[in-house]
Formats: structure tokens, C-alpha cells, sequence
């Protein structure tokens, strides 16, 4: 089955640097993969995905990176803010209509 | 335009005891998936209702069972609760023919079993 996983379980970083947070996926039939956010109580916001079809999406201050050859994804968030404090989810489906299979997350803390 | 709905939002039972969690999902969703997150850990795939049907599992126990409405709403039941089935449930919402578009999430119902 599908295994997503994170390398980090926290990352801190400077406000205004840029934050890269890494993911790993197993299944190589993962052909679909999403970042979330969530902050404290809340659920899970979406914020970026990518097709296997694809290596680079760029969003509003978010990137992400896919590299299908070694089973890694990253997030790259330019100029943090303290807003981006959360934890971030790699989450990655395998097909279809399959189901969507969450990494256990990385929390993001922002030093301002 | 609402969001994904989920109620309640807190919610104490004692173990033995049955529970039912209620979803509505966004506008113009029509699948919802269901999701149990512990504490410190990512959300696990419970299953997922299309059509008023099971459509896929998780590796979940009978105890965890559920329903969809013909208004695409669904519920979460939860049979002789475990103190390890203290989470926050959350329900997911999609359309199954975006199937290549992220799910929208409620913010989920924190359940503690004691």
C-alpha cells in the first residue's frame, strides 16, 4: 500500500527566510500528490498539488517539487510569515478514484 | 458558499457506548471521505461514500460503520467505543469526477472516549 512519510518532524525557521519541507511516498503508482496545512483546531486546508506528470507547481509563495525517480516531494515557502505556523501534511493518492493517504506532518514554526 | 460541515464538534462518551458524528459537504460535492486523527499524528482514511455507497475502506474495524444521503450528507457510527478511539474525526468532501482536485475538509469533530 501507499506510505507517505516526512523526514522533519519540526522545522523552525527565521520570518522572511524560506522554508522547504521535504516528504517521501513509497508507492510508486502514486499518481497525485497534495500539501495541506492545518492550524490548531482547525481541519486540513489545501494548498498546492501536483500530477505525476509534472516536477514543478508554483503557487502564490509556495512551490512545490516532485521527483518520481527517488520518491520525494518538497514544499518551498518563500518569505515566511509567522501566519505559516502550522503543521503540514504531504498527502498522495495512487490512481483514480483511490483514497488519499496522509504523511504523519511536519510542524512549521516561524521566529519572528 | 458553506464549506464542509461537521457536528459536533466536541464530544465525551464512555467507553461501551455508541456515537454518531454528522457531515454536510461543500456545495456541489458529492463523495465524502472520513478520516480519524490522533493526537500528533496525520489523519487515517476511514472510508468513503459515492452514491450512497461504500466505496473504499480503511483499515478500520466493523465497529466504524457509516451512511450517505441523497443529499450527499453523511454520518459516522462508531460501535462499543474504545478509549483509543479518542481523535478528531474529519470528513472530507470532493466531486468524483474531479478526482484529480485536493478534498475540502471540515474542521472535524474532537471525540474523547473515557
Amino acid at each position: 500500500g501507499e506510505s507517505v512519510g516526512l523526514h522533519l518532524p519540526t522545522l523552525s525557521v527565521q520570518e522572511g527566510d524560506n522554508s522547504i519541507i521535504n516528504c517521501a511516498y513509497s508507492n510508486s503508482a502514486s499518481d497525485y500528490f497534495i500539501w495541506y496545512k492545518q492550524e490548531s483546531g482547525k481541519g486540513p486546508q489545501f494548498i498546492i498539488d501536483i500530477r505525476s506528470n509534472m516536477d514543478k507547481r508554483q503557487g502564490q509563495r509556495v512551490t512545490v517539487l516532485l521527483n518520481k525517480t527517488v520518491k520525494h516531494l518538497s514544499l518551498q515557502i518563500a518569505a515566511t510569515q509567522p501566519g505559516d505556523s502550522a503543521v503540514y501534511f504531504c498527502a498522495a493518492r495512487a490512481g483514480g478514484y483511490q483514497k488519499v493517504t496522509f504523511g504523519t506532518g511536519t510542524k512549521l514554526q516561524v521566529i519572528p | 458558499d458553506a464549506g464542509v460541515t461537521q457536528s459536533p464538534t466536541h464530544l465525551i462518551k464512555t467507553r461501551g457506548q455508541q456515537v454518531t458524528l454528522r457531515c454536510s459537504p461543500k456545495s456541489g460535492h458529492d463523495t465524502v471521505s472520513w478520516y480519524q486523527q490522533a493526537l500528533g499524528q496525520g489523519p487515517q482514511f476511514i472510508f468513503q461514500y459515492y452514491e450512497e455507497e461504500e466505496r473504499q475502506r480503511g483499515n478500520f474495524p466493523d465497529r466504524f460503520s457509516g451512511h450517505q444521503f441523497p443529499n450527499y450528507s453523511s454520518e459516522l457510527n462508531v460501535n462499543a467505543l474504545l478509549l483509543g478511539d479518542s481523535a478528531l474525526y474529519l470528513c472530507a468532501s470532493s466531486l468524483r469526477q474531479a478526482y484529480n482536485y485536493g478534498y475540502t475538509f471540515g474542521s472535524g469533530t474532537r471525540l474523547t472516549v473515557v
